[in-house]
């Protein structure tokens, strides 16, 4: 089955803890994003790769660390330093049209995070 | 500041039409997208506009005006399954996405 899969769908943390959300592919795609949505508010990017082994802030990336070893994997770490982490985070992959700029998102079906 | 602006909320009734406005103050454009997301689930492609005028897809249609920094998506003989948040996104002269908030539409039978 290809796609673009998140775990867990729901995940808790604890103060000062650091937690790993996964993200996994197998559509071959080189770029990946990670986002952050919270209620009332557009989509913000936290990270973004469009290569192994290399990756790129985006407009939120304090308290978040990211890693891209293989293809198919672009996990993201939420670090103790992300003093409120509470959302729900989306993982995507670009696939990139005729035209440049016409780059479609395919999301995964998303991670929600809470603080306990 | 880049901004977009899209209503928060609208409800229409089943059956029937509803226009979900976009509007947008970017530096640069490189395309325009809406994006369905049904609660709790991930966004979905509905549709793409780099250049004026109207998209048809089935159901759904969308529309640009560059010169005004305007679309619209056009959504025909509401279904019930088509209670969902319709999130519009600007790609900027960075080729960055910008995103709106979101339009929750409430459909009613």
């Amino acid at each position: 089955d290809g796609g673009i899969t998140q775990s867990p769908k729901y995940l808790f943390r604890k103060e000062g803890q650091n937690v790993t959300l996964s993200c996994e592919q197998n559509l071959n795609h080189d770029a990946m994003y990670w986002y952050r949505q919270d209620p009332g508010q557009g989509l913000r990017l936290i990270y973004y790769s469009q290569i192994v082994n290399d990756f790129q802030k985006g407009d939120i990336a304090e308290g978040y660390s990211v890693s891209r070893e293989k293809k198919e994997s672009f996990p993201l770490t939420v670090t103790s330093a992300q003093k409120n982490p509470t959302a729900f985070y989306l993982c995507a992959i670009g696939d990139t049209g005729r035209e440049y700029g016409s780059e479609k998102l395919f999301f995964g079906s998303g991670t929600q995070l809470s603080v306990l | 500041g880049q901004n977009i602006d899209q209503p928060t909320e609208m409800t229409a009734t089943e059956g029937a039409i509803v226009q979900i406005n976009c509007t947008y103050q970017t530096s640069g454009f490189n395309g325009l997208f809406w994006y369905q997301q049904h609660a709790g689930e991930a966004p979905t492609f509905l549709s793409y506009n780099v250049l004026d005028g109207l998209e048809e897809k089935g159901r759904f249609s969308s529309f640009l005006s560059r010169s005004k920094g305007y679309s619209y998506l056009l959504l025909k003989e509401l279904q019930m399954k088509d209670s969902a948040s319709y999130l519009c996104a600007v790609r900027d002269s960075n080729y960055q996405l910008i995103w709106g908030a979101g339009t929750k539409l409430i459909i009613k039978p």
